[in-house]
């Protein structure tokens, strides 16, 4: 069974605090995605890599960093959390080109107290 | 600029029910993709079908199907004789070479109750 792991499903951190959010994939995929989720708005791209140490920015990536020093590996960093990044953070992989299927991972709820 | 405007935010349907969840895209790029993707409360969102701007060849695949007409700019989805395990959010999404990322809309809560 292809995968994709989150490394937690529910996060509370502080505000203020860095927070590291992991996802791993056993699907050898060169991209990986991080999305956000929230009611009303769908969707929506924070970051994505295309290869290993390569990283290109979504549509929302302030307040966000990433990480991918291996292939398999990506990892979304907050460096400094706050309130209004309370949300539902997806990963995803997939295989070269956007429009092949991605695979999601179960997603982490954040909550920043 | 690519949208994906999906107007209903909720449904409620009773078992056996048909049911179509509506999506409308907007691109101006010939050459697309167009996703449907299920969200089940577990949470984990699930591949459903691709389509490319060239195939308008509606599919079937068990109790759903899709219609895909590029007069309306309109992908829509529809459940026959739905069940509980159906309760989801249902999520389209457009992919373009110009924009060169996946555009989600904002997702449809079906519920379907006994």
């Amino acid at each position: 069974d292809v995968k994709v792991t989150q490394s937690s499903r529910y996060l509370v951190k502080r505000t203020g605090e860095k927070v590291f959010l992991e996802c791993v994939q056993d699907m050898d995929h060169e991209n990986m995605f991080w999305y956000r989720q929230d009611p009303g708005l769908g969707l929506r791209l924070i970051y994505f890599s295309y290869d290993v140490k390569m990283k290109e920015k979504g549509d929302i990536p302030e307040g966000y960093s990433v990480s991918r020093e291996k292939k398999e590996r990506f990892s979304l960093i907050l460096e400094s959390a706050s309130t209004n990044q309370t949300s539902m953070y997806l990963c995803a992989s997939s295989a070269p080109g956007h429009n092949t299927e991605a695979f999601f991972g179960q997603g982490t709820r954040l909550t920043v107290v | 600029a690519q949208k994906v405007t999906q107007a209903q935010t909720e449904i409620s349907v009773v078992e056996k029910e048909d049911v179509t969840l509506d999506c409308v895209y907007e691109t101006r790029d010939t050459t697309y993709y167009l996703f449907w993707y299920k969200q089940p409360p577990s949470g984990e969102l699930v591949f459903l079908i691709r389509r490319n701007s060239f195939d308008e060849q509606n599919e079937i695949s068990g109790r759903y199907s899709w219609n895909f007409q590029k007069s309306t700019s309109s992908f829509n989805f529809t459940i026959t004789a739905s069940q509980v395990v159906d309760s989801a959010v249902y999520f389209c999404a457009l992919y373009t070479g110009g924009g060169n990322k996946l555009t989600f809309g904002t997702g449809t809560q079906l519920k379907v109750e006994l």
